[in-house]
């Protein structure tokens, strides 16, 4: 079974410029999450989502990231402008509901963004 | 104040020896709980899952949950230098279902 795939897995960019991850979950997983992970702490949730629908976005700073699931498979994580305190390692993760499994979340390899 | 809580270590083991990773949540509701080991530079993967408390064995790591202590552990027997890496613990929090909560992780180190 093919894990998360996840593109780029890295990224260099000026403050002030826009950037796009990329997500595409395993197979059969009808849930989604991103998640970001600064150097040294937990990954912490940015938005989840069950199939086609934010859940959870509470986590995400609205003013300057958004995402977006179209047909409930993909997904695709931006921020615009990006600040030079986003410098983070970016994950997406996805589970299967009702699997009977509590949840198990699976990460992709993630993207390193580096903000200069 | 944090809601997964871990000694962050660093942790050092010799080879051979067991390790024995721990962990404290504040939410007492939470029902579900993962340990995840994630190497230098590379994305946390799922060694552990545990549900119940008492233990849950998987090869060489026992898992341990005490919810009346709000207790988390994870147990590695005969390390090795591969286990190496940042092990992180999680729970599943009841405010939001599947929403994972992380402890900040630590940090083993296996010497040979």
């Amino acid at each position: 079974e093919a894990g998360v795939v996840q593109s780029p897995r890295y990224k260099i960019i000026e403050k002030k410029q826009p950037v796009a991850f990329w997500c595409n979950p395993i197979s059969g997983h009808n849930t989604l999450y991103w998640y970001r992970q600064n150097l040294g702490q937990g990954p912490e949730l940015l938005i989840r989502y069950e199939n086609e629908e934010a859940v959870d976005d509470s986590q995400l700073p609205k003013d300057r990231f958004s995402a977006e699931r179209l047909k409930g498979v993909d997904s695709t994580l931006k921020i615009q402008p990006a600040e030079l305190g986003d410098s983070a390692v970016y994950l997406c993760a996805s589970s299967k509901t009702n699997s009977g499994r509590g949840y198990e979340q699976y990460f992709g390899p993630g993207t390193r963004l580096t903000v200069t | 104040q944090k809601e997964v809580e871990q000694n962050s270590g660093p942790l050092s083991v010799p080879e051979g020896a067991i390790a024995s990773l721990n962990c404290t949540y504040s939410d007492r509701v939470s029902q579900s709980f993962f340990w995840y080991r994630q190497y230098s530079g590379k994305s946390p993967e799922l060694i552990m899952s545990i549900y119940s408390n008492g233990d849950k064995e998987d090869g060489r790591f026992t898992a341990q949950l005490n919810k009346a202590s709000q207790y988390v552990s994870l147990l590695i027997r005969d390390s090795q230098p591969s286990d190496s890496a940042t092990y992180l613990c999680a729970a599943i929090s009841s405010g939001s279902a599947r929403q994972l909560t992380f402890g900040s992780g630590t940090q083993l180190t296996v010497l040979p």
